[in-house]
């Protein structure tokens, strides 16, 4: 069954530097999103992304964040300098449509940001 | 904006025996779907069930069924023969029609008694 991967599994940074955070959506899906959940808390909607641009974008993502499909598989999350508070567990999520079963939202295993 | 909420951080069962999680959402809007997703420990977020409010029907997936009850704005996850493997945490998510991001709830902690 196809899945949503997502690389790294773990990433450690020092606070100020840059991380890439990688996923790669189920083929045929058209709807990409970036989550983020800071532990014991609830996962909370950073981006989504359809037709190579962002659809709509909370609070959260700020200029520090960015978000590019380079090519026609992968889908990234650019943090460009790092703080204290953005240590947290990174899901990314893809969909087929909107309607239906294609709107059910698929789920990375996750990218475990820490930022020291 | 729509919310989302599960009023037990914490419940527990034996196995083999029947549990009910609630969800609460508020919305004006009247096509929207509703979701629960299970967080085991290795933290990956896995759907369990979804439910489209246009359809009267609970849905059902095997040993997981919802009490969908559009008026009063609940959602509450029943699970029948509870096994070791469904302690998690489950989150409720609700998501309007269209291109929308799904809106979480704070999860409830299952834990599964042997």
């Amino acid at each position: 069954e196809p899945e949503v991967t997502q690389t790294p599994s773990h990433q450690v940074t020092q606070m100020g530097q840059e991380v890439i955070l990688r996923c790669v959506p189920i083929s045929n899906h058209l709807y990409f999103y970036w989550y983020r959940q800071i532990l014991g808390q609830k996962v909370e909607f950073l981006v989504s992304f359809y037709n190579n641009e962002i659809s709509e974008k909370s609070e959260i993502f700020d200029d520090q964040f960015s978000v590019e499909r380079p090519d026609g598989s992968n889908f990234t999350l650019k943090i460009r300098s790092t703080k204290l508070e953005d240590s947290a567990m990174y899901f990314c999520a893809s969909r087929e449509g909107t309607s239906g079963t294609r709107g059910t939202q698929y789920f990375g295993p996750g990218t475990r940001l820490l930022v020291l | 904006a729509q919310t989302v909420t599960q009023s037990q951080p914490e419940m527990s069962v034996q196995e083999a025996e029947t549990v009910t999680l609630s969800c609460t959402y508020d919305t004006s809007e009247s096509d929207y779907y509703l979701f629960w997703y299970k967080q085991p420990p290795s933290r990956q977020m896995i759907l369990v069930i979804r439910q489209e409010a246009y359809k009267q029907q609970n849905a059902t997936e095997n040993r997981f069924s919802v009490n969908f009850q559009k008026a009063a704005k609940s959602f509450s996850l029943k699970i029948s023969d509870s096994q070791l493997g469904d302690a998690a945490m489950y989150f409720c998510a609700y998501r309007n029609s269209g291109n929308t991001p799904l809106v979480f709830g704070k999860g409830t902690r299952l834990s599964v008694i042997a």
